[in-house]
């Protein structure tokens, strides 16, 4: 297994410009999310999925949107990019259901700069 | 919502001692306690996590305990190896069938020197 993939690993994208980060995952999770890291912080949750077609707001999720068509994929999308979105963005799944282990499969990250 | 403080913010520490970091969590209702341990460059990994029907969690050098009263969580790291050094997250959630949102804390840059 690949277990979470992200592309690209690194942007750099001048102000107002849009751009999706991919995220595609191969353990059949049910749930997944996209949290962004910035420098000497720690994570925050932009949006979350528990399944194909259901997807929910996190914590930090203005000025971005998210689709989840598929069980594997979760596609982040950047709107009118903004400096305040530079950041290093981390896509997760886990299995899902309470009972089940809990873990959160992190892909390698994208690092975003806005200039 | 939840809100997850974490301390300390760095930590050092001589190789074979023991480290510990607390985490202090707001939401009573939060059941499950991961740590996760980010290595600079790469993506968080988990090493432990408790729920809030156990209080204390043991896995070889690395111990999770869990003060449901107190609102507080801590990991403690026995005999550090210098591959101990990394920045350590905890992190709280209330589990649902809604998905697992985690809160995290603002992390912990632990270096263990030899």
């Amino acid at each position: 297994n690949a277990g979470v993939t992200q592309t690209p690993k690194f942007r750099i994208l001048k102000i107002g410009q849009s751009m999706t980060l991919q995220c595609t995952q191969d353990m059949n999770h049910n749930y997944m999310y996209w949290y962004r890291q910035d420098p000497g912080m720690g994570l925050k949750l932009i949006y979350y999925s528990v399944g194909a077609g259901i997807t929910d707001k996190g914590e930090v999720p203005n000025g971005y949107n998210v689709s989840r068509s598929t069980t594997e994929d979760f596609p982040l999308r950047l709107e009118l990019a903004a400096p305040s979105q530079t950041s290093v963005y981390f896509c997760a799944s886990s299995l899902g259901t309470s009972g089940s282990p809990q873990e959160q499969y992190f892909g390698p990250g994208t690092r975003l700069t806005v200039t | 919502g939840e809100n997850v403080e974490q301390h300390p913010s760095t930590l050092s520490v001589q190789e074979g001692d023991s480290a510990v970091i607390k985490c202090t969590y707001s939401d009573s209702a939060s059941n499950y306690f991961p740590w996760y341990k980010q290595e600079l460059g790469k993506r968080p990994q988990l090493i432990i996590d408790i729920r809030s029907n156990v209080g204390e969690k043991k896995d070889q050098r690395i111990a999770v305990t869990l003060n449901k009263t107190a609102k507080h969580f801590s990991l403690h790291i026995t005999e550090t190896q210098p591959e101990d050094s990394a920045v350590y997250f905890c992190a709280a959630s209330r589990l649902t069938g809604g998905g697992n949102k985690l809160t995290f804390g603002t992390g912990t840059q632990l270096k263990v020197e030899l």
